[in-house]
């Protein structure tokens, strides 16, 4: 069965400083993979899309970046971060439907 | 792009009550709607899901009706349970990458 694995699951960091965030997905091979960010109370954001190593599509401006260095990882990067930065940020693959992970919750200070 | 509207954003009933949430769409072109619960610290969850060509689904408890021609849908939750509280989302793909949310709706659900 597939698996989607997110971590960390809770990150605090200072402004100006580097993130990294993880997502894998076990159990398929070339998956369609999804970085969305939800701000509180507020719907999920699609930051960023992959359909393949190397392939990102980034669907709005922002301080963040996305990559695919294996066909089954998706990272999401940041070199310097904001306060706006922080949030629940969700990594999806697309099966037959949209899984998502855990969540990661970012918060900025 | 696909605009998602969600109401009401909070909703409070009495357990064993029916809950009704509504959605509607913008872009003609979406053909997959599904709906997703999500928990306190969590990722949002797939509960229903329905496609363009059909107009209603219902899994247990749960219904979703799609209402092309004017450009909604809803879910249906009956006999609610106190599990059933958590906050709920609609979603419309008008692509194979696109997937768009409502803003959500907080369920809660009373003994």
């Amino acid at each position: 069965s597939q698996t989607i694995h997110q971590w960390p699951a809770t990150l605090v960091q200072p402004v100006g400083s580097p993130l990294s965030l993880e997502c894998t997905v076990e159990g398929t091979s070339n998956p369609n993979l999804y970085w969305y960010r939800q701000a509180a109370g507020r719907g999920l954001q699609l930051l960023f899309y992959s359909v393949g190593i190397g392939q990102i599509s980034s669907e709005v401006p922002q301080n963040l970046s996305a990559s695919r260095p294996q066909d089954r990882q998706f990272i999401l990067s940041s070199k310097k971060l904001l306060l706006s930065d922080s949030g629940f940020y969700l990594c999806a693959w697309r099966g037959p439907h949209y899984t998502f992970g855990s969540g990661t919750r970012l918060t900025v200070v | 792009g696909e605009n998602v509207e969600q109401h009401p954003s909070t909703l409070s009933v009495q357990e064993g009550d029916s809950a009704v949430i509504k959605c509607t769409y913008s872009d003609s072109a979406s053909n997959y709607f599904p709906w997703y619960k999500q928990e306190l610290g969590k990722g949002p969850q797939l509960i229903i899901d329905i496609r363009s060509n059909v107009g209603e689904k219902k899994d247990q408890r749960i219904a979703v009706t799609l209402n092309k021609t004017a450009k909604h849908f809803s879910l249906h939750i009956t006999e609610t349970q106190p599990e059933d509280s958590a906050v709920y989302f609609c979603a419309a793909a008008p692509g194979a990458n696109n997937l768009f949310f409502g803003t959500g709706t907080r369920l809660t659900v009373i003994p």
